[in-house]
């Protein structure tokens, strides 16, 4: 089993980016497939995007299209995901998978002036 | 709105059988593996079951799953306060690198 440790809270203001962390231990990295997902307040789970560090091709949900990344650094064992562009709809929890099998503990970003 | 598509609510009293539906088409259900999540308020989602009907190991018996054409139901026997939960069926598409899809979540009650 794998154990994933997200970055903590954030607080952004509208058109600004953030960038979470989810750090990896106890597996082979580069093989997992991180997936990124999202619950909105009162919403069901959102899948953003996801990558397999081995061959470090990210692969995004239309609706996020030119406003997430998603990169991974093997050096460290870390996935990231920066969105972008922030407004309001984007206050959620965001969550890191690996192959659909284990999950961080969720980073609440909130998104207010 | 989900392409999978869940009944918002369901409930039951303690020892009953609870199933949850989950319906897709061709493209997603159809010809891909099934995935059933339990959420819990606060929480990090946990897999349940995975290729349809595989129960993740330390998953009690009492979670069951199946799967047939482009419908997809999770089974919870012996229905117990702590099942309490929101769950969600899941399709990945084409690879593990997704898209990955949801339905629209269940809220089990225990009354």
């Amino acid at each position: 089993q794998v154990q994933l440790v997200q970055s903590g809270a954030e607080v952004k203001k509208p058109g600004s980016s953030v960038k979470i962390s989810c750090k990896a231990s106890g597996g082979a990295f580069r093989s997992f497939a991180f997936s990124w997902v999202r619950q909105a307040p009162g919403q069901g789970l959102e899948w953003m995007g996801g990558i397999i560090p081995v061959f470090d091709s990210p692969n995004y949900a239309q609706k996020f299209q030119g406003r997430v990344a998603i990169t991974a650094d093997a050096s460290t064992g870390t996935v990231y995901m920066e969105l972008s562009s922030l407004r309001s709809e984007d206050t959620a929890v965001y969550y890191c998978a690996t192959d659909g099998e284990d999950w961080g503990q969720g980073t609440l970003v909130t998104v207010s002036s | 709105q989900s392409v999978l598509t869940q009944p918002p609510s369901a409930s039951g009293t303690p020892g009953q059988r609870v199933i949850i539906s989950c319906s897709g088409n061709s493209s997603n259900i159809g010809t891909n593996y099934v995935y059933w999540y339990q959420h819990l308020p606060r929480t990090a989602p946990k897999l349940l079951m995975f290729r349809n009907n595989e129960r993740r190991p330390g998953v009690p018996d009492r979670f069951s799953g199946s799967k047939s054409g482009t419908s997809a139901s999770l089974a919870i026997s012996g229905l117990r306060s702590e099942d309490e939960a929101d769950y969600y069926c899941a399709v990945w598409i084409d690879s593990l690198t997704g898209p990955w899809m949801f339905g629209g979540g269940t809220k089990v009650t225990v009354l």
